[in-house]
């Protein structure tokens, strides 16, 4: 059965950093592109970052680029986030998430954590 | 980036009731569209992809239709568990984007 289990949200101020982590099991971690998916209190769904099953490739909404950096260590079986100047509006639930096929990326999720809360206020 | 809208925002409906979701957006996206249902307090669960697949262990009152910007999310007989909201999701073009949700209520 997959698990996707995310740890490391908090509180952080204004321009302050926070890593996030998503321990995964249940299946062949780096055979899968994996994403952090993250939701505004009471708001919608919003796509944050992906990265490739082997690493080599990575993907932002322009919302984070330049500031929040995704990495995974296949050996652990572990998705990072590492999240900098951060913002009032990155205020969210972040979501580890793991994409449909295998050794592809078909962009559409058919697993989801239960999402570490990520807070930022001075 | 490729807008998207769901209508209504706010659906309520009686167990039993066979109900319509509407997603549209704002190019043409062949059916690279994916259905989630989350429940208060829970992650989103994958429903539906390309427009009219089943997820694995969906049950079949949930459907899905549509092509190129109009789509649609039918329930058939809504049962109490079905009661949540409901998003659309394009995965034609980076980034992939969401529809705000619709809630669905009861009446």
């Amino acid at each position: 059965e997959v698990h996707l289990v995310e740890s490391g949200g908090g509180l952080v101020q204004p321009g302050g950093s926070l890593r996030l982590l998503c321990s995964a099991s249940g299946f062949t971690f780096s055979s899968y592109t994996m994403y952090w998916v993250r939701q505004g209190p009471g708001k919608g769904l919003e796509y944050v970052a992906g990265i490739s099953g082997d690493g080599g490739s990575t993907y932002y909404a322009d919302s984070v680029k330049g500031r929040f950096i995704i990495s995974r260590d296949n050996s652990k079986n572990t998705l990072y986030l590492q999240m900098s100047s951060l913002r009032a509006e990155d205020t969210a639930l972040y979501y580890c998430v793991k994409d449909d096929r295998m050794r592809a990326t078909d962009w559409f999720f058919d697993y989801w954590g239960q999402g570490t809360l990520v807070t930022v206020s001075s | 980036v490729i807008w998207m809208t769901q209508s209504p925002s706010l659906l309520s409906a009686s167990t039993g009731d066979s109900v319509n979701i509407s997603c549209r957006l704002s190019q043409g996206i062949s059916t690279y569209l994916a259905w989630y249902q989350q429940k208060p307090g829970k992650a989103p669960d994958l429903l539906i992809y390309g427009a009219s697949t089943l997820q694995n262990g969906v049950p079949s009152r949930f459907s899905g239709s549509g092509s190129g910007t109009d789509f649609t999310l039918t329930i058939s007989s809504l049962q109490s568990e079905d009661f949540a909201t409901y998003y659309c999701q394009q995965y034609y073009s980076f980034p992939p984007t969401f529809g705000q949700g619709t809630r669905v209520e009861t009446k």
